[in-house]
């Protein structure tokens, strides 16, 4: 079975400090994505990481990708409230038996950024 | 611009009374969504439509329909809504041809008396 673990769940920093949110999965995937929701919100994607050794960046948002790891980080530089939300990664679940985009969501990290 | 469209935002039904709830897109993706997301939890997928092809998730209840007359709309039916499928449900679409990326509709809230 897949699982997809994601900690922190609760991560309350304070304005200018950096963080990192970390997402372990299971079992090999070929496919891992950030999401952003905000409370009552739909999902807004952030990070779509494909291969071994990927770094995406945004913002104060970088994501990476360690596949042999089977582990994704979310690193936070110098937060800013704006960046108060629930992140989400989420890995493709077509290696288990489950069609091509399929994803199994960790159950979220709820960021409070405080001045 | 290019977008995922749910209606209604919010519903309110009654126990048992059936519902449908819409989806439609305009990025003209192949594969539809469904998930539903309790309070202060991950989304949970129902099922999904590759093209015409209806893929059901193994724990999604029978309770819980959908169909895709056409590329654009995709409907959700509860036929029997019972006080637990009070949840937020969200629509989303991607690409076959790309990375699979979700883009998801601003959901529909439904509360269930």
């Amino acid at each position: 079975e897949l699982k997809v673990e994601q900690n922190p769940l609760f991560l309350s920093m304070q304005e200018g400090k950096n963080y990192t949110i970390y997402c372990n999965y299971s079992t090999t995937s070929d496919r891992l994505y950030w999401y952003r929701q905000d409370p009552g919100k739909s999902l807004e994607s952030l990070f779509v990481l494909l291969s071994n050794g990927a770094v995406k960046q945004e913002g104060r948002l970088m994501a990476s990708l360690d596949t042999k790891a089977r582990l994704s980080t979310l690193h936070i530089t110098a937060a800013v409230h704006d960046l108060s939300a629930t992140y989400f990664c989420a890995v493709d679940m077509s290696r288990y038996g489950g069609s091509q985009g399929n994803l199994i969501f960790g159950k979220g990290t709820k960021l409070s950024v405080k001045p | 611009d290019a977008m995922v469209i749910q209606n209604p935002r919010y519903q309110v039904t009654q126990f048992g009374k059936p519902v449908t709830l819409s989806c439609s897109q305009t990025l003209n993706h192949n594969v539809m969504y469904w998930y539903q997301q309790k309070s202060s939890q991950a989304p949970k997928l129902l099922f999904h439509y590759y093209d015409k092809d209806f893929n059901n998730e193994a724990d999604t209840p029978d309770n819980f329909q959908s169909r895709r007359p056409n590329t654009s709309f995709c409907f959700l039916d509860i036929r029997s809504p019972g006080l637990g499928d009070a949840a937020m449900y969200l629509c989303a679409t991607s690409s076959a041809l790309g990375t699979y990326e979700q883009y998801f509709g601003p959901g529909t809230r439904l509360t269930v008396t």
